[in-house]
C-alpha cells in the first residue's frame, strides 16, 4: 500500500523467542496502530501512537509492546512469542482531521 | 463488550442482487463510522464512511444507512457483482480515540 510498509511479511518463530515487527510510512502522518487479526474476533486494536514516544495500550496489548523514535517508524515487539500470539499482524496509519485509516499489506506471524 | 457488532458472519447473494450487512454500537459518543473492504491477503481499504449528522450516503453502488435512535448503520451493495466478494468490516470512533471494528462480513456474490 502506498506510503505504508510492513516488514517481514511472513514469519516463523519458536515459542518463547522475542520478535520484533516493523511499520514503516513515508505520509509523516501522526497517528499509527497496531491491530491483529483472527478468524471471528475481526480487528483488535494492540497498541498506538499518537507521536514521537506517545503510545498507549489497546484492547490486547498483554505480551506485546511498542516503540516510536521517529515518525516513520512504529516497532511491535512480542517479547517471548506465544501460540496465541500467531495471528496476522496489521498496521495502520492515519493523518490530522476525519480521514480514516490507511493498512499496510499485513505481517502473517506464527509461532510454533 | 463487543463496542461494535456486525451482522452476519457471512452472506452469499446472487450477482446483481443487494448485499446488505448490519452493524450496531453502543456507545453514543462515536462521531465516524467507517466501513472497510478487505480481499484475501490484504490489508483493508476504506470504502465508505458516515458521520452521524447524516442519515445516509452513497458512493457508487455502495451505500451507508444511518439510524441515530437505534444506534445503528448498515451498509448496501446495489447490484452486487463478484468483484465485490471480499471481507466488509464496520467500525466505530470518538474524536481521536482509535478505531473500534466489527468482527467482520465474508460476502461471496455468485454468478
Amino acid at each position: 500500500d502506498a506510503g505504508i510498509t510492513q516488514s517481514p511479511r511472513h514469519k516463523v518463530t519458536e515459542t518463547g523467542t522475542p520478535v520484533t515487527l516493523r511499520c514503516h510510512q513515508t505520509e509523516n502522518h501522526r497517528y499509527m496502530y497496531w491491530y491483529r487479526q483472527d478468524p471471528g474476533h475481526g480487528l483488535r486494536l494492540i497498541h498506538y501512537s499518537y507521536g514521537v514516544k506517545d503510545t498507549d495500550k489497546g484492547e490486547v496489548s498483554d505480551g506485546y509492546s511498542v516503540s516510536r523514535s521517529k515518525t516513520e517508524d512504529f516497532l511491535l515487539t512480542l517479547e517471548s512469542a506465544t501460540s496465541s500470539q500467531t495471528s496476522v499482524y496489521f498496521c495502520a496509519i492515519r493523518g490530522q482531521g476525519p480521514y480514516g485509516y490507511t493498512f499496510g499489506s499485513g505481517t502473517r506471524l506464527t509461532v510454533v | 463488550q463487543q463496542q461494535v457488532k456486525q451482522s452476519p458472519q457471512s452472506l452469499i447473494v446472487q450477482k446483481g442482487g443487494i448485499s446488505i450487512i448490519n452493524c450496531a454500537y453502543e456507545n453514543t459518543a462515536f462521531d465516524y463510522f467507517p466501513w472497510y473492504q478487505q480481499f484475501p491477503g490484504k490489508g483493508p481499504a476504506l470504502l465508505i464512511a458516515i458521520r452521524p449528522d447524516v442519515s445516509e450516503k452513497k458512493e457508487g453502488r455502495f451505500t451507508i444507512s444511518f439510524n441515530k435512535s437505534a444506534k445503528q448503520f448498515s451498509l448496501h451493495i446495489m447490484d452486487s457483482q463478484p468483484g465485490d466478494s471480499a471481507t466488509y468490516f464496520c467500525a466505530a470512533s470518538r474524536g481521536n480515540t482509535p478505531l473500534v471494528f466489527g468482527k467482520g462480513t465474508r460476502l461471496s456474490v455468485i454468478a
